[in-house]
């Protein structure tokens, strides 16, 4: 079975600087993809950024990019000028391929953003 | 619409009633997915669609919990003869099912058994 482990419970980082969040997977399967997921207080879960396995160049989106390391199965995300507006859960998910396969999704890292 | 929407976005029950909650799925996506969050954690698989199959029911936890999409849109998980262990998040999430991986999220419903 799959698992996904993040191991930073809480996390916090003042405005504008850069934090990484931490994740890890296990997987026997050679073809998935990895999401970073973040959940503010009103819970609706937002995409922030997704990875193909099969994709050596890692993932950005704005301030937002990937390491991702596979054959050391990981994947972290590394926030750059944090704002407030960052403040939340953000859950590192695992899916193998194919469009019926579930999310498998790590215990969660809260981040707090301070002046 | 829009977006994937639920409802109610709060329920409070007592111990052994029966509650439905509902998923409208972002228009055209062909599958479903319910996910269980209890606090503090992350969001559990419980089952998936696609159209008006249910493909996985895997994750359910007991036989209270049964859920459906008769005409492969709106979704109704039903939960009977609640306990207090099923105090959790719901959260509802769609894919077009054509080649895309992502799911998209609705903002879940808040489900308070006493």
């Amino acid at each position: 079975a799959q698992t996904v482990t993040q191991s930073q419970p809480e996390m916090s980082v003042q405005e504008a600087e850069t934090v990484t969040l931490s994740c890890t997977y296990d997987t026997s399967e050679s073809d998935y993809y990895l999401f970073w997921y973040k959940q503010p207080p009103s819970r609706q879960m937002i995409l922030v950024i997704r990875q193909e396995a099969y994709k050596q160049q890692n993932a950005t989106e704005n301030r937002f990019s990937v390491n991702f390391q596979k054959a050391a199965k990981s994947f972290s995300l590394k926030i750059s000028d944090s704002q407030l507006g960052d403040a939340a859960m953000y859950f590192c998910a695992y899916k193998a391929a194919g469009t019926a396969s579930k999310l498998t999704f790590g215990t969660g890292t809260r981040l707090q953003v301070t002046l | 619409g829009a977006g994937v929407s639920q409802s109610p976005r709060y329920k409070v029950a007592k111990r052994g009633q029966d509650v439905a909650l509902r998923c409208d799925p972002i228009s055209g996506h062909v599958s479903l997915f319910w996910y269980q969050q209890a606090l503090g954690q992350g969001p559990e698989f419980l089952t998936y669609f696609q159209n008006e199959a249910q493909l996985d029911k895997s994750g359910l936890p007991s036989d209270r919990f049964f859920a459906e999409r008769p005409e492969g849109s709106v979704s109704t998980l039903k939960i009977q003869r609640t306990q207090q262990e099923d105090s959790a998040v719901y959260l509802c999430a769609s894919s077009s099912g054509q080649g895309e991986e992502t799911q998209y999220f609705g903002p879940g419903t808040r489900l308070l058994v006493l």
